[in-house]
């Protein structure tokens, strides 16, 4: 069964809007959780993070929320651009033996329009 | 951009046959993933290491074997390729077992 879940496969937003993409995980045990991004042919990128003691992480126009009594965390992306087109995978770990294995979603494809 | 390497990039095998990708780090970091990405299941965990000869099963192991005799080579081993294996294979490596960096991916086409 899936611990982390991303419910949308696909996104569309306008370029200089806002672009919410979300993420669930069912693991109480996650503390720390990651955003990737992925362009076509490539390897995903790390974009940002976010520890389970905080609630939210900026990172210029990038903002992750957290939300732990829902176990939800969301990616806000403001103002979205052309170049952010992209697929998106949340990710989530907890302490494993000491090692953080990351547990990734099924990503989001972010469209956004000129 | 991190320093990690996947080669081949690309491969074509016959089912039966066994296939090794390499994954080449000159980071010196200590954790290395294999994971697979697959239209509709995102990115899974193959094997991961997280020091020489120390390596563990991630959620879809079955028909892999990994090693990993230098902290910078980590060698994914199909033993004997099947078509659902065909896949797109990412290495990725990370310090601390925080944010991880991939690598370019190699396409492997099991016919």
């Amino acid at each position: 069964d899936q611990q982390v879940k991303q419910n949308s496969p696909s996104l569309s937003v306008q370029e200089g809007r806002i672009s919410i993409l979300n993420c669930d995980y069912t693991n109480s045990m996650f503390d720390y959780f990651l955003w990737y991004k992925k362009y076509p042919a490539e390897g995903p990128t790390f974009l940002i993070s976010i520890s389970s003691i905080k609630d939210k992480n900026e990172d210029g126009r990038f903002t992750v929320f957290l939300n732990k009594s829902a176990k939800h965390l969301s990616l806000h992306i403001v103002p979205s651009q052309p170049g952010d087109s992209a697929v998106y995978f949340c990710a989530a770990s907890a302490a494993s033996g000491g090692s953080y294995i990351p547990t990734f979603g099924r990503g989001t494809s972010l469209i956004v329009h000129p | 951009d991190a320093g990690i390497t996947q080669s081949p990039r690309h491969k074509v095998t016959e089912t039966g046959t066994p296939v090794t990708l390499r994954c080449h780090q000159t980071e010196n970091h200590r954790y290395m993933y294999w994971y697979r990405q697959d239209p509709g299941h995102g990115l899974r965990l193959i094997h991961y290491s997280y020091g020489v000869k120390d390596t563990d099963k991630g959620e879809v192991s079955d028909g892999y074997s990994v090693s990993r005799s230098k902290t910078e080579d980590f060698l994914l081993t199909l033993e004997s390729a099947t078509s659902s294996q065909t896949s797109v294979y990412f290495c990725a490596i990370s310090e601390a077992g925080w944010e991880a960096f991939f690598g370019q991916g190699t396409r492997l086409t099991v016919v």
